[in-house]
């Protein structure tokens, strides 16, 4: 079975500065990771997705998150946030499927909570 | 391209009623997943179809929630009768061939 740890349950910091949110999850088969950000009263939206090959992976809004398989990390960062980066963010996993393809079920974590301050 | 569409948006209810979501995935995704948010947790999976076949329904507590994809398009989630702990929102998603899956809304739930 997968689980996801996501650290701090809040993170405040000011905007223009840099912030990490930590995800560490728990598989004993290899598994594809995700970030999703919901802003209120919304949807989850896909931030930034890792599957194979590089384990540096980026979005178009600055994020990006760095896939570490021997501590099994996925933390979140951007080296500079804006007023609307405020949202509450999910790091989530799935197992990887066989050689058909596709996604297995999405495990979550319990959410970060990123509130940015003028 | 039109978005996964959820109704109600809110529901109260008191407790022992019944209610029922609705999910409309996007069109040509044969993968709809039901999720369960309660308040300060992340999303939980309730069931997932594959067009119109149950592929995985395990965490669904079966003796009081319900869901139904007719015609592998639309969805119904219900749950009858309700308690408190039911309290959540209701997130849909659906993905075309188990691939990347896109969120509705969601629907939230509060039972008194």
């Amino acid at each position: 079975a997968q689980s996801v740890t996501q650290l701090d349950s809040q993170v405040p910091v000011f905007e223009e500065a840099p912030v990490e949110l930590r995800c560490n999850y728990s598989s004993s088969v290899s598994v594809y990771l995700f970030w999703y950000v919901q802003y209120p009263n919304q949807g989850l939206q896909l931030l930034l997705k890792y599957l194979s090959g590089s384990t540096l992976v980026e979005s178009i809004n600055g994020f990006e998150a760095e896939f570490n398989k021997s501590q099994t990390s996925f933390h979140l960062r951007k080296p500079s946030v804006h007023i609307s980066d405020t949202a509450e963010y999910f790091c989530a996993v799935s197992r990887r499927t066989s050689s058909s393809g596709g996604y297995n079920k999405l495990i979550f974590g319990a959410g970060t909570r990123l509130a940015v301050h003028p | 391209e039109a978005g996964v569409a959820q109704s109600p948006r809110y529901k109260i209810i008191e407790k022992r009623q019944s209610v029922a979501f609705w999910c409309n995935p996007i069109s040509g995704h044969a993968t709809l997943y039901w999720y369960q948010q309660i308040l300060g947790q992340g999303p939980k999976l309730l069931i997932q179809f594959q067009n119109n076949g149950v592929v995985d329904d395990s965490q669904l507590p079966k003796d009081r929630f319900s869901a139904e994809r007719l015609k592998g398009v639309d969805s119904t989630l219900k749950i009858q009768p309700a308690k408190l702990e039911d309290s959540a929102v209701y997130l849909c998603a659906s993905s075309s061939n188990r691939g990347q899956q896109y969120f509705g809304p969601g629907t939230r739930l509060t039972v008194t």
